[in-house]
């Protein structure tokens, strides 16, 4: 039941552009800033994106988020096999004083 | 490097409790809020609960409201989740993680414990 609304998956070849959606609300993305995390099944999940649009130390200029409203994206350029994971947003939600996940989307590179 | 380690998961049978705890190491544990978050298998990532640096305000999902706690030892950097009257529902991979401290992000993640919950 999350509140934070994905499409369920993704794909493109290699060295294409992906395009992920994440929908919410005004107590979530419309009121907070929106992060973005990569989880490789069996491994811990990784911060992807923070504050909407920026990147961690190490994490390659192919990735890159935006926040419009109540919706927010991440954009993955220059695909690469290793970039085949899950994708999931994520907000702070006023309302439900916690925080929030995507529904995820599962990114396959063809 | 920041280093999460949890432990504490286990095989429980509903309604049952358990603690799991999460060893910090290579930040400064107390500037820090903490998270929990868990993975149901075959499920997408939900949040559990967040504790202050400080441990003076906490925040849990509706899921776990009442039955979950969190809790801190800044002196020993270790982190708890006291999880009581467990049901099925709570079997998942639970992973703690660390604020980074820009708005609610989790900047560094553990490697998660497994809790199933069965009879």
């Amino acid at each position: 039941q999350s509140v934070l609304t994905q499409p369920p998956s993704a794909s493109g070849t290699p060295g294409q552009r992906v395009t992920i959606s994440c929908s919410g609300s005004s107590s979530n993305i419309g009121s907070n800033t929106v992060n973005w995390y990569q989880h490789l099944p069996g491994t811990a999940p990784k911060l992807l994106i923070y504050s909407n649009n920026q990147r961690p130390s190490g994490v390659p200029d192919r990735f890159s988020g935006s926040k419009s409203g109540t919706s927010a994206s991440l954009a993955i350029s220059g695909l690469q096999s290793e970039d085949e994971a899950d994708y999931y947003c994520a907000a702070w939600d006023d309302s439900l004083n916690g925080y929030v996940f995507g529904t995820g989307t599962k990114v396959t590179v063809l | 490097q920041v280093q999460l380690v949890e432990s504490g998961g286990g095989v429980v049978q509903p309604g049952r409790s358990l603690r799991l705890s999460c060893a910090a190491s290579g930040f400064t544990f107390s500037s820090y809020a903490m998270h929990w978050v868990r993975q149901a298998p075959g499920k997408g990532l939900e949040w559990v609960a967040i504790i202050w640096y400080d441990g003076s305000y906490k925040y849990f999902a509706d899921s776990v409201k009442g039955r979950f706690t969190i809790s801190r030892d800044n002196s020993r950097t270790t982190l708890y989740l006291q999880m009581n009257t467990l049901r099925a529902g709570d079997t998942a991979v639970y992973y703690c993680a660390r604020d980074g401290g820009d708005g609610y992000n989790l900047a560094n993640w553990g490697q998660g414990t497994l809790v199933t919950v069965s009879s």
